[in-house]
């Protein structure tokens, strides 16, 4: 079975700080994707990073960046700089490259704190 | 750049009714998948439409159907509510070549 652990409820961070956000999956597919994505109290799912799993670099985008350990199947993310915009649940995705369905994680809701 | 776009925004249902949930893709995709999203928890896969067809399916009953038309647009159906059906319903949208899905404001159901 394909799942995805996210074993922090809640994490809060001082503005301005860095915050790392963990990430666990399951599976037995070489050839997948994964993802952070940032659901802020309107609700509409915003993609924060993408992973390739095939690539070894760690993807980052601004103030973004992600920790991908494949063998570990470990996905983190990490946010510097943290703004107050940043406050959100955060949920991590899995896609396999054959499919078409994200399995997701259940969130981590990131405080920001002034 | 027209992204995802659903309606309506909010929807109060009682049991036993059937309820019909829209979805516009981001423009230029031509896949749209659909998730339920329960209070607390990560969104669940229902079904994705591609060339007009279900292409693959969730662990959802048969009451939950859905439709694309020739714009690519999506409804999601849902008979015979039940309480459970409560949750925020997902529209996502893609390139069938690509794998990333782009996600819309979703719509509020309310089953009382």
């Amino acid at each position: 079975a394909q799942t995805v652990t996210q074993s922090q409820p809640e994490m809060s961070v001082q503005e301005a700080e860095t915050v790392t956000l963990s990430c666990t999956y399951d599976t037995s597919e070489s050839d997948y994707y994964l993802f952070w994505y940032k659901q802020p109290p309107s609700r509409q799912m915003i993609l924060v990073i993408r992973q390739e799993a095939y690539k070894q670099q760690n993807a980052t985008e601004n103030r973004f960046s992600v920790n991908f350990q494949k063998a570990a199947k470990s996905f983190s993310l990490k946010i510097s700089d943290s703004q107050l915009g940043d406050a959100a649940m955060y949920f991590c995705a899995y896609k396999v490259r054959e499919a078409n369905n994200l399995f997701f994680g259940t969130g981590t809701r990131l405080t920001v704190i002034p | 750049d027209a992204g995802v776009t659903q309606s309506p925004t909010h929807l109060i249902k009682t049991r036993g009714q059937q309820v019909t949930l829209r979805c516009s893709p981001k423009s230029g995709h031509d896949t749209v998948s659909w998730y339920q999203q329960a209070l607390g928890q990560g969104p669940q896969f229902i079904f994705q439409y591609y060339e007009e067809e279900e292409r693959q399916r969730g662990n959802f009953p048969d009451r939950f159907s859905g439709h694309q038309f020739p714009n690519y647009s999506s409804e999601l159906n849902v008979n015979a509510l039940l309480l459970g059906d409560s949750a925020l319903y997902l529209c996502a949208s893609s390139l069938a070549l690509q794998y990333t899905q782009y996600f819309g404001p979703g719509t509020r159901l309310t089953v009382l």
